[in-house]
This record gives C-alpha cells, sequence and structure tokens, in this order.
C-alpha cells in the first residue's frame, strides 16, 4: 500500500527554486518522513528528513505541516545537476525504506 | 558522509550460473543491510533485510533459496543469485544502516546484473 502520494513529474529552471510536494495522510505519531533522491542508473542519495519540525541543510529544506499529512522538498536553487527522481517515504526509524513512485525532477537551463 | 561499496558494478553471466553480489560499509559498522531490486523504469523494491550473524528476513515473493544471502560481518553482506535466468536481469542495490546512527541509511552505487 502507497502511504505516500507525490506528483509523477515536475519541471524547474535552473537557479530557482524547486518545490516536491508530498502527501502522507494516514502517516502515524512515531513515522519520520525522509527523502531521498536517485540519479539516473545510481544508488539513491539520502536529502533529509524530519519528524513535526521544519528542517534545513546543506542539500535541501523539509517543511512539514502542521498536521503532519503532508510535506514539501525545497531546492532552494536548483541546477541541472539536480535532475534526478525523488522519493517522499514515511516510516518508523527502525525499518527499511520503502519507495514509492516518486516525482521525476527536471531542471532545465 | 558515509560510504558504502558494491562489487562488481556490473556482471554479464550465462542463464543457468550463479552470481555473487558484493555489499560493503566502508567507515561504519551496519549490523543491519538491505537488498533492494530494480528493474528499468520502476521503483526500488526491497528483496530483504539482512542481521549481522542471523538469517535475513525476505520480503513476501522473493524466494530464499534463489536469492543467498549472508551477513557474516557488520561491514559485509553478499547476495547470490544463484542459477540465473534472464528474468533475474535487474539493477540491484544494497544499503546499510549505520548502528550508531540508526535513522540514517546509506546506499550503494549498485550492481547490473545482465543474464544471457
Amino acid at each position: 500500500d502507497a502511504k505516500t502520494t507525490q506528483p509523477p513529474s515536475m519541471d524547474c529552471a535552473e537557479g530557482r527554486a524547486a518545490n516536491l510536494p508530498c502527501n502522507h495522510s494516514t502517516i502515524s505519531g512515531n513515522e519520520y518522513v525522509y527523502w531521498y533522491r536517485q540519479i539516473h542508473s545510481q544508488g539513491p542519495q539520502y536529502i533529509i528528513h524530519g519528524l513535526k519540525n521544519n528542517e534545513t541543510n546543506e542539500m535541501a529544506s523539509l517543511i512539514i505541516t502542521e498536521d503532519r499529512k503532508s510535506s514539501t522538498l525545497i531546492l532552494p536553487h536548483a541546477t541541472l545537476r539536480d535532475t534526478a527522481v525523488y522519493y517522499c517515504i514515511v516510516k518508523d526509524s527502525g525499518y527499511a525504506l520503502n519507495f514509492g513512485k516518486g516525482t521525476s525532477l527536471l531542471v532545465t537551463p | 558522509g558515509a560510504v558504502v561499496s558494491q562489487h562488481p558494478s556490473r556482471v554479464i553471466c550465462k542463464s543457468g550460473t550463479s552470481v555473487k553480489i558484493e555489499c560493503r560499509s566502508l567507515d561504519f559498522q551496519a549490523t543491519t543491510m538491505f537488498w533492494y531490486r530494480q528493474f528499468p523504469k520502476q521503483s526500488l523494491m526491497l528483496m530483504a533485510t539482512s542481521n549481522e550473524g542471523s538469517k535475513a528476513t525476505y520480503e513476501q515473493g522473493v524466494e530464499k533459496d534463489k536469492f543467498l544471502i549472508n551477513h557474516a560481518s557488520l561491514t559485509l553482506s553478499t547476495l547470490t543469485v544463484t542459477s540465473a535466468h534472464p528474468e533475474d536481469s535487474s539493477f540491484y542495490i544494497c544499503s546499510a544502516r549505520d548502528t550508531d546512527v540508526s535513522y540514517e541509511q546509506y546506499f550503494g552505487p549498485g550492481t547490473r546484473l545482465t543474464v544471457t
């Protein structure tokens, strides 16, 4: 069963912010929101994760709504190298990551 | 960040032969490793969870006698595809969870298996 819903694809102009949404309306209290990305033919790369507070690191920001039913990953200044499939995953910290279909982000010049 | 390696990066084998794929955590200890499979244009599918020193736990529909997993040390897990067939051709990816940082999983670069 899919725990998250993401748009299948998005475009973003280079240098602009990329905002990738994710719905996770059935998230439980002990589940975190994780974001990974996969560049073609490579292993997934960890981006960020959070429980209920907004988070920021050197790669991205994660905004989680107060009811925790949705979140947005923000890449503040997208580059061509950010073109990838982005996966939003909710899980308890002790379990494996189960990947959905993700969002294919295309950053254009 | 932590590094996970896989060997080989790509392998071509004949139908009926067995292939072993290694997954190593290079700078951290991993009590738990995971094996995924990814077919073209599809998402990663979890195959099994591998715990050091114990038997792997396989996901529904994954044949444990065909996909042998060994996790004999805190830095090495192996996946052996036995009696490979063309339908086993896929991208196999492992990940390792840092024992000291339980929330993070690090992925290997993947192994492209082609069975002819």
